[in-house]
């Protein structure tokens, strides 16, 4: 079956780079996305793409996807203290409706 | 534009007692989601709806029911609420295609006691 997998926790100075890891196991997915979850809030969609991609840039967000690994990073440059929340990875197929498997999200800490 | 709003936002119930969480959204989005989130398990999703009309079962619907008679509005509920349904719950809505990804409600927490 499907699984998403992430590290629990990241730590990193303001400033500096966050990269944040994610495994699946699918090899037939089609997305793969980004959620950021701040404190008392619902998950925010920050960037997608498709498993025909390498990489992706959006301003301070990087994507990069490996499918022979299937493994999906997310690096944030110049991390700011705002950047702290969950972030969780996704993936799913094309066609219809197709489930969407989640990560248990990794909980990103910005140090001042 | 108000996107996916949850009522209520937080709720107390007592074992037994039965309620229903309200999920609205105004982009016209075909399909809609009610996720539960729990410390250390992720989103697990509870049931789905892929139009007016029509609702299908994911993969924790034991205990809940859900109705969506209009297609803005996805309703989940508790008919005998246990402790084991205290949660955070996830309403979501997306367009046929998944190429947008999800917009997520901002929740509402479940206290059974």
């Amino acid at each position: 079956g499907e699984d998403v997998e992430q590290s629990l926790f990241l730590s990193v100075r303001e400033g500096d780079s966050s990269v944040i890891n994610c495994t699946y196991t699918d090899s037939s997915s089609t997305y793969l996305y980004w959620y950021k979850q701040e404190p008392g809030a619902g998950l925010q969609l920050l960037t997608y793409i498709f498993s025909n991609m390498d990489m992706k840039q959006d301003q301070r967000l990087t994507v990069l996807l490996n499918k022979k690994d299937k493994h999906l990073s997310l690096r944030i440059a110049d991390t700011q203290t705002g950047d702290s929340a969950i972030y969780f990875c996704a993936e799913t197929k094309s066609g219809g409706y197709q489930k969407v498997t989640f990560g248990t999200g990794t909980k990103l800490q910005v140090i001042p | 534009n108000a996107g996916v709003t949850q009522t209520p936002k937080f709720r107390v119930l007592k074992t037994g007692q039965s309620m229903t969480l309200l999920c609205a959204q105004d982009m016209n989005h075909e399909y809609m989601y009610w996720y539960r989130q729990d410390p250390g398990m992720g989103l697990r999703l509870i049931h789905y709806s892929v139009g007016e009309g029509t609702t299908a079962k994911g993969e924790v619907p034991d205990g809940y029911n859900v109705s969506r008679l209009k297609k803005q509005n996805f309703l989940l509920g508790l008919e005998s609420a246990a402790p084991s349904q205290t949660s955070v719950y996830f309403c979501a809505s997306s367009l046929r295609g998944l190429y947008y990804g999800y917009t997520f409600g901002s929740g509402t927490r479940l206290t059974v006691v």
